[in-house]
C-alpha cells in the first residue's frame, strides 16, 4: 500500500469553527489531492496540488483552502465549518497524474 | 459535459455466481479508465486501469474490465464472486495531462452466501 496516513481519522465540531485536515505521504509524489465523499455523490475533488506550493480548485472548492509547503504533506482547511461539509475527506496522492493512491479517509461531523 | 455513471446503484449475486458491474463514461479526450473498491470504512483501493492497448485488462483479486469505446463503456466483471468482494465499486475516467479523475457515484455489491 502507498505510505499515505491521514489526520485526524475522525473529527467532530461546531458550525463556524476553523478545522484543518492533514495529509502525509512517504512516496515522494508529486501530485496531492483531496476528495470528499458524500452518498449519492462518489467522490468529489476539492482541491489538487501540483507541486510544492503549487494548488488548483477542483469542483466543489468552496469553503475549503489548502495548502502545501513540502512535498509530503497536503493540509486542507475549512474556514468556517457548516454543516454541509460533514462528510468524509480521503487524500490521493499519484506520482505521474495518472493513477491514484488513496488514503484511509478522515470522518468530518460538523454540528 | 464529462460525466461518468454507474446505471446500479445496488447489485447482490450468489456467491460463486458471475459478475458486471456498468460503467459508462463521457469524455472529451481518448480516456484513461479506472475501477477502484472500497470496503466499508476504507479507503479506496485501484483494481485495474486502463490507459491504451489491449482492450482486455486484468486486474487484482481475479477482476477483469473491458473498454468498448463505441459504446463509451468500461464494464467490470468476475467469473465468480467471493463473500470477500461485497463492497463498494467506484468506476472512474481520466485523461493524460489532465491529473484529474472524474468519478462514478458507485455500486454497492452485495454477496449471498
Amino acid at each position: 500500500d502507498a505510505g499515505i496516513t491521514q489526520s485526524p481519522r475522525h473529527k467532530v465540531t461546531e458550525t463556524g469553527t476553523p478545522v484543518t485536515l492533514r495529509c502525509h505521504q512517504t512516496e515522494n509524489h508529486r501530485y496531492m489531492y483531496w476528495y470528499r465523499q458524500d452518498p449519492g455523490h462518489g467522490l468529489r475533488l476539492i482541491h489538487y496540488s501540483y507541486g510544492v506550493k503549487d494548488t488548483d480548485k477542483g469542483e466543489v472548492s468552496d469553503g475549503y483552502s489548502v495548502s502545501r509547503s513540502k512535498t509530503e504533506d497536503f493540509l486542507l482547511t475549512l474556514e468556517s465549518a457548516t454543516s454541509s461539509q460533514t462528510s468524509v475527506y480521503f487524500c490521493a496522492i499519484s506520482g505521474t497524474g495518472d493513477e491514484q493512491y488513496f488514503g484511509p479517509g478522515t470522518r468530518l461531523t460538523v454540528t | 459535459a464529462q460525466s461518468v455513471t454507474q446505471p446500479d446503484i445496488h447489485i447482490t449475486v450468489s456467491e460463486g455466481a458471475s459478475l458486471e458491474l456498468r460503467c459508462n463514461y463521457s469524455y472529451g479526450a481518448t480516456p484513461y479508465l479506472f475501477w477502484y473498491v472500497q470496503s466499508p470504512g476504507q479507503g479506496l483501493q485501484l483494481l485495474l486501469k486502463y490507459f491504451s492497448g489491449d482492450t482486455l485488462v486484468q486486474g487484482i483479486k481475479g477482476f477483469e474490465a473491458e473498454f468498448k469505446r463505441s459504446q463509451s463503456s468500461f464494464n467490470l466483471r468476475k467469473p465468480s464472486v467471493h463473500w470477500s468482494d461485497a463492497a463498494e465499486y467506484f468506476c472512474a475516467v481520466g485523461a493524460k495531462g489532465t491529473y484529474k479523475y472524474i468519478f462514478g457515484t458507485g455500486t454497492r455489491l452485495k454477496v449471498l452466501a
